[in-house]
């Protein structure tokens, strides 16, 4: 089983569209987690942190559930730059330092 | 603020060429930081970690004498792919964090072919 497992995407959904990401890891010595959106050809960025009581930004929200292993993404009421690969990311500690394993992403294209 | 630097952006070279590609925190100190490795359609695969002064912690399957990791300053850390072959062109991202609990900041990345 794969550390981090994500929908196989693509998803294709009009603008407007509320749209939900799910993933799984396998680690149960999962720190933190992360949500990066990754443009086509360029370095992944930050989105926002995963937190156990959930959290939101605008019209994003993450969920974590520690106990099912188990992290989403709702992105309400899409818009055109919203496009691009959504990356689930989980932080453990190992070789004295925190290391990030990447799902290999969910690829996202809001239609006009 | 942490802003990462990674250059050169795009290489394109002959087989068996060595190829240097470097990774600057510019507005803070990195006392680590990452080499990541992306193919097509694939997830991002760390390739190893440096501390600064040390000896970098290859993950299994990367061949420590194949990629060179020198991590001599804390603003300055550098790749060298010795030998390049066709399989090693892939997209190489570099991430600093100010320390072993704080975020990591990703570099724009380098997109390496080989021919």
């Amino acid at each position: 089983r794969k550390e981090v497992e994500q929908d196989p995407g693509p998803f294709n959904v009009p603008e407007g569209a509320t749209v939900a990401f799910n993933c799984t890891y396998s680690n149960s010595a999962s720190q933190s987690f992360f949500w990066y959106r990754q443009d086509c050809r360029k370095e992944p960025k930050l989105l926002m942190s995963v937190y156990s009581s959930g959290n939101e930004d605008g019209r994003f929200t993450a969920q974590l559930n520690r106990a099912s292993q188990y992290i989403s993404l709702l992105i309400r009421d899409s818009k055109l730059s919203d496009s691009a690969t959504y990356l689930c990311v989980v932080n453990k500690y190992g070789a004295g330092s925190y290391q990030l394993t990447f799902g290999k992403g969910t690829k996202l294209s809001v239609i006009p | 603020g942490a802003v990462v630097s990674q250059h050169p952006s795009w290489v394109i070279c002959k087989s068996g060429t060595s190829v240097k590609i470097e990774c600057r925190s510019l507005d803070f100190q990195a006392t680590t930081m990452f080499w990541y490795r992306q193919f097509p359609k694939q997830s991002l695969m760390l390739m190893a970690t440096s501390n600064e002064g040390s000896k970098a912690t290859y993950e299994q399957g990367v061949e420590k004498d194949k990629f060179l990791i020198n991590h001599a300053s804390l603003t300055l850390s550098t790749l060298t792919v010795t030998s390049a072959h066709p399989e090693d062109s892939s997209f190489y991202i570099c991430s600093a964090s100010q320390g072993s609990s704080q975020p990591q900041h990703f570099g724009d990345g380098t997109r390496l072919s080989i021919l």
